[in-house]
């Protein structure tokens, strides 16, 4: 059965504080992983990971994949509040899970001012 | 353009009620997704389609009828449920159901409470 656990669970920073997100997995037939921010609503894409080793970055975003060790990591540097958010991260195991996503259980983050 | 619309935002119905949520995509996927999520929990895939047919049951009770009518639209239809089956209902999409890697697209969600 496939895992996907999160660490950490919660964390509260300080705006401009930087901050790791981390996402272990362990799915067969592994594609890609898949990166969600989820505000009150639908979780809203971030990054796909599909090779090791290489960053890929969005503004103060940046996110990198070993596959490995069946990793991925999340960072934000210089926090804001707007990124309050759940982070939730996905693997998707290809094969014949016609693209279901199993997502781990998200890390809260809360950024104050 | 990657959006994904559902209706209605919010939804109260009785438990001896009939409603259905729907999701609509422009896009030209042909996967289309049904997860639910609880208060503070991951969401979790119900069905997912593929072509207009079909792929996955996660073992979802029968008072949940998917429907799947073309490949922009896809309803869940709701009939005789439980207060627990309160919570957030998703709708998603991405190119393909094989081959990729694809992105997910997720839909803004629709409120569900059983009373």
């Amino acid at each position: 059965e496939d895992k996907v656990v999160q660490s950490p669970l919660s964390l509260v920073v300080h705006e401009g504080d930087t901050v790791t997100l981390n996402c272990s997995y362990e799915v067969t037939n592994f594609r890609s992983l898949l990166w969600y921010k989820q505000e009150k609503k639908a979780p809203t894409f971030l990054f796909m990971l599909t090779s090791s080793g290489i960053e890929k970055k969005s503004g103060r975003l940046s996110s990198i994949l070993d596959k490995k060790e069946l990793f991925s990591i999340l960072n934000i540097t210089a926090t804001q509040t707007g990124d309050s958010a759940i982070y939730l991260c996905a693997p998707d195991a290809g094969g014949t899970s016609y693209g279901k996503l199993t997502f781990g259980q998200g890390t809260i983050l809360t950024v104050h001012p | 353009d990657t959006e994904v619309t559902q209706t209605p935002k919010h939804l109260v119905m009785g438990m001896t009620n009939k409603k259905s949520l729907k999701c609509e995509q422009h896009m030209g996927h042909r996967a289309m997704y049904w997860y639910k999520q609880k208060a503070k929990k991951p969401p979790e895939l119900m069905f997912v389609y593929s072509y207009e047919k079909l792929s996955i049951n996660e073992s979802v009770p029968s008072r949940f009828s998917p429907e799947c009518p073309n490949s922009s639209l896809l309803n869940l239809h709701l009939h005789a449920l439980q207060p627990e089956d309160s919570a957030l209902y998703l709708c998603a999409s991405r190119p393909q159901s094989s081959g990729g890697p694809y992105e997910q697209y997720f839909g803004p969600g629709t409120r569900l409470t059983v009373t």
